[in-house]
């Protein structure tokens, strides 16, 4: 079975300061992609990145970054310089990619950021 | 717009009464998702489409839910004899299956509240 779990519920931080929120997933399979989605106030996820469990390498893109480790079955996710327009929630998820395609995607339960300014 | 949209947006209902949500897919996605989210939680898989076939109908919470894609562009969401506990955001998701991407993306959703 399918499992992520961030453990942070609510995090604070002060504007410019830099944020990581963990994400820890559980598969079975070897095969899976896992993302990060924002959620702001006003409801509508939004698609922040993606990886695939054949890509270890870790990135950044402008102002996010992420570090992915199978061996500790961790995708992390980390804010440089947070702005107060990063105050949401941040959802990691995970699906299982299978002949057919990607199975749903399986989520956990959020960390709510609140950039102070 | 391009986007994921679904209608309405806010429903609000006294119990025992059937509802009907409606999501329309961006146009060329042809898989389509629909989520349930409590306060306070992460969404929650309900069912998905490829086209008009129903991929997987299992975790529909009860047999009060069901859902339809009947021409493999837009999808509803039914509620029967709705109950408190339906009150949740539903939302809705598409995503292209070929290329294993993966990426869903989200409509604004319908906010439920049951009376």
């Amino acid at each position: 079975a399918q499992k992520v779990t961030q453990a942070q519920t609510e995090i604070s931080v002060v504007e410019k300061e830099d944020v990581t929120l963990d994400c820890v997933y559980e598969t079975r399979d070897t095969t899976y992609y896992l993302f990060w989605y924002k959620q702001p106030p006003s409801g509508e996820l939004v698609f922040l990145i993606r990886r695939n469990s054949f890509d270890e390498q870790n990135e950044i893109s402008g102002r996010y970054s992420w570090n992915f480790q199978k061996s500790t079955s961790s995708f992390n996710f980390t804010i440089t310089a947070s702005q107060v327009v990063d105050s949401a929630v941040y959802f990691c998820a995970l699906s299982e990619f299978l002949n057919s395609g990607n199975t749903p995607l399986v989520f956990g339960k959020g960390t709510r950021l609140s950039v102070i300014a | 717009d391009t986007g994921v949209s679904q209608d309405p947006r806010h429903k609000i209902t006294k119990r025992g009464q059937n509802v009907t949500f409606r999501c329309d897919p961006i146009s060329e996605h042809n898989r389509l998702y629909w989520y349930r989210q409590t306060l306070g939680q992460g969404p929650e898989f309900l069912t998905y489409f490829q086209n008009e076939a129903q991929l997987e109908k299992s975790r529909l919470l009860s047999d009060r839910f069901s859902a339809e894609r009947p021409k493999g562009s837009f999808s509803t969401l039914e509620i029967q004899r709705t109950e408190q506990g339906d009150s949740a955001m539903y939302l809705c998701a598409s995503s292209l299956k070929a290329g294993g991407r993966g990426e869903q993306f989200f409509g604004p959703g319908t906010r439920l509240t049951v009376l």
